[in-house]
Order: C-alpha cells, then structure tokens, then sequence
C-alpha cells in the first residue's frame, strides 16, 4: 500500500484560512468515509482533530473541518492561530483492512 | 480515561529482533483493537499493524513478513515483534487503541524512541 498524498508544507496569516488534501485510491480514501486527521506538535504523540471524514471528536475546535470528493480528502483550518502551527496528517482504512497514512503536511502560521 | 504506555529497550543491533510492550490503563484491553504505528526520524507516521482482544491481527504489507502483534489480557498489555531489523527501523515507535466500527486511532501512547546500531 502506498502512503497517501499530501503537500509537505502550507501556510498562511493568523485569522486566514488553509486546507491541507490528502489524495488516495479507490481503495482508500474514495472507497470508504473513514478518513481521520491528526495533529502533531514537536515531540509530542499525534491528537485526533477530525473522523470519519467530517467529524470532530470533544474538545476540538470548531475551526478544524474535513471533508472528502472522490479520491481526495481535505481539512481546513479557519481563523488560523498561532497554536495551530504543527504537523497534519490523514489516514484511511483501505480494502485489506490496513490503514494508511499521508505523508504528513507542516502548517507554518507566518 | 484510558492510557497508553510503550516500553523496552532504545537500542537494538542490526539484524536483531526489536521487542516492546504497551501496557494499558485506566481500562480493560477486552472490546477494542491495538495498533503499532511508528515514525523515523523527521518523517511521517507509518502503520504498523494491530491486533484485537482476542487475537486477530493486520499488518501492514510491507513488514507482514518480520511482523508479530500480540495481546496478554491478563497483563492488560500488547506487544511488538519485529525481526531482522536495520536501521531504516529507527523510529519513534507508538501504540494506539480503536475500537471496532471505528476507524480512527484514539488516544496514543508518548512514543519511545528505538534506535538501531550496533
């Protein structure tokens, strides 16, 4: 299976918006609703922000929201703040029931 | 709340096998699903593979062959074998729960970091 695609790096001004995708296959993200994302600061473990495509687990902001077209999943981040400012990652559940990760995107908040 | 915790050793030899525990607390390891993930140094998350409470496993295709997942229920634990390691398997190793019917990985353990040299 091959790591799904996402662009290295985004950024953008505290208060803008960004979106970070994250391409796969049909047998991956465009075969199934179970794309999740997470966050990871510098040395820390990785924090679920978003499930199954567009859900936000308790204690998320409201400014972090998925979504998903064809083989393309996507997650935004609105009103951007300093704090947002870390590594995003998707993943998917794939045919042979593995998972999958992107490769990772850096958000640099300028 | 439920909490993970990886363990064993940081430093392994070349073509040696790499062996860690994650112990679970705060709740029962019955119900739920346990999952290895790791990340090399500077790079992106890679799964590993996991294993239910009662014993059925997946892996990840590329490590299938050097790959063992296994859970001690008594012990509230599950464990990570990987054999004939080099070190392209230097990696902050983590351990995660999902549960079944849902596909994401929630919480994680703190990660340890196995580095492999001789």
């Amino acid at each position: 299976q091959s790591a799904l695609t996402q662009p290295a790096s985004v950024s953008g001004s505290p208060g803008q918006s960004i979106t970070i995708s994250c391409t796969g296959t049909s047998s991956d993200v465009g075969g199934y609703n179970f794309v999740s994302w997470y966050q990871q600061h510098p040395g820390k473990a990785p924090k679920l922000m978003i499930y199954d495509v567009s859900n936000r687990p308790s204690g998320v902001s409201n400014r972090f929201s998925g979504s998903k077209s064809g083989n393309t999943a996507s997650l935004t981040i609105s009103g951007l703040q300093a704090e947002d400012e870390a590594d995003y990652y998707c993943s998917s559940y794939t045919t042979s029931s593995a998972r999958v990760f992107g490769g990772g995107t850096t958000l640099t908040v300028l | 709340q439920v909490q993970l915790q990886e363990s064993g050793p940081g430093l392994v030899k070349p073509s040696e096998t790499l062996s860690l525990t994650c112990t679970v607390s705060g709740g029962s390891i019955g119900s739920y699903y346990w999952t290895w993930i790791r990340q090399p140094p500077g790079k992106g998350l890679e799964y590993i593979g996991y294993i239910s409470y009662s014993g059925s496993t997946n892996y990840n295709p590329s490590l299938k062959s050097r790959v063992t997942i296994s859970v001690d229920t008594s012990k509230n634990q599950f464990s990570l074998k990987l054999s004939s390691v080099t070190a392209a398997d230097t990696a902050v190793y983590y351990c995660a729960r999902f549960a079944w019917g849902q596909n994401w990985f929630d919480p994680w353990g703190q990660g340890t970091l196995v580095t492999v040299s001789s």
